[in-house]
């Protein structure tokens, strides 16, 4: 299957400070990605919907200026936690895919705000 | 948002055992997937099954898959330790792009 890595796979940031998750395709091209978070012992919850060229759109409940997403090209997109409090610390996973197929997930980054 | 139902939410069986799992949604779909998460670890994919299938094996697995009822199920056969694991079904909506999950299975196999 198609290879979608995420990066870092773990980050530990200060509260208050700004947190940058990548998100790559590696060997295909993906109009569209999605950002998902995790808390322990719960499901994965769509935050946003990632267009190439475009603005992202955004669940209910998730503040978009908050979780800043970008995607600059069709192998990349990015999430940038803002000003983050440790009530962000979660698991973040990307995944990348088209309509009707398998999506290909990342395999997460882990966000500890202390 | 989240799709729908899984049952049970947790499951302990011993090894050797079938383990069955249960998942409803809401919405038409175009497919179905199982996800394994090991704990703290990223998505593993089990079996993708499409609107149109109604069973599909591949190994130990096997799911079925029923509109009419919206519901899904994930058996797996002659269970192992080492499946010790939580088990999503995500659906991807009709229509739509997103891929939903549900609340998951924590399964536990006792060796």
């Amino acid at each position: 299957g198609a290879v979608v890595s995420q990066h870092p796979s773990w980050v530990i940031c200060k509260s208050g400070t700004s947190v940058k998750i990548e998100c790559r395709s590696l060997d295909f091209q993906a109009t569209t990605m999605f950002w998902y978070r995790q808390f322990p012992k719960q499901s994965l919850m769509l935050m946003a919907t990632s267009n190439e060229g475009s603005k992202a759109t955004y669940e209910q409940g998730v503040e978009k200026d908050k979780f800043l997403i970008n995607h600059a090209s069709l192998t990349l997109s990015t999430l940038t936690v803002t000003s983050a409090h440790p009530e962000d610390s979660s698991f973040y996973i990307c995944s990348a895919g088209t309509s009707g197929d398998e999506a290909f997930f990342g395999q997460g980054t882990r966000l500890t705000v202390v | 948002s989240q799709q729908g139902e899984e049952d049970p939410q947790a499951l302990s069986i011993q090894e050797g055992e079938n383990a069955t799992m249960n998942c409803s949604y809401k919405t038409s779909i175009n497919n179905l997937q199982w996800y394994r998460q090991n704990s703290g670890r990223g998505l593993v994919h089990l079996i993708l099954i499409r609107s149109n299938e109604r069973e599909k094996h591949s190994g130990r697995l096997r799911v079925t898959l029923d509109t009419s009822k919206k519901s899904s199920s994930l058996l797996i056969t002659a269970s192992r330790a080492a499946d010790t694991a939580s088990y999503f079904c995500a659906t991807d909506e009709m229509g739509g792009f997103k891929t939903i999950f549900g609340a998951g299975t924590r399964l536990f196999v006792k060796a």
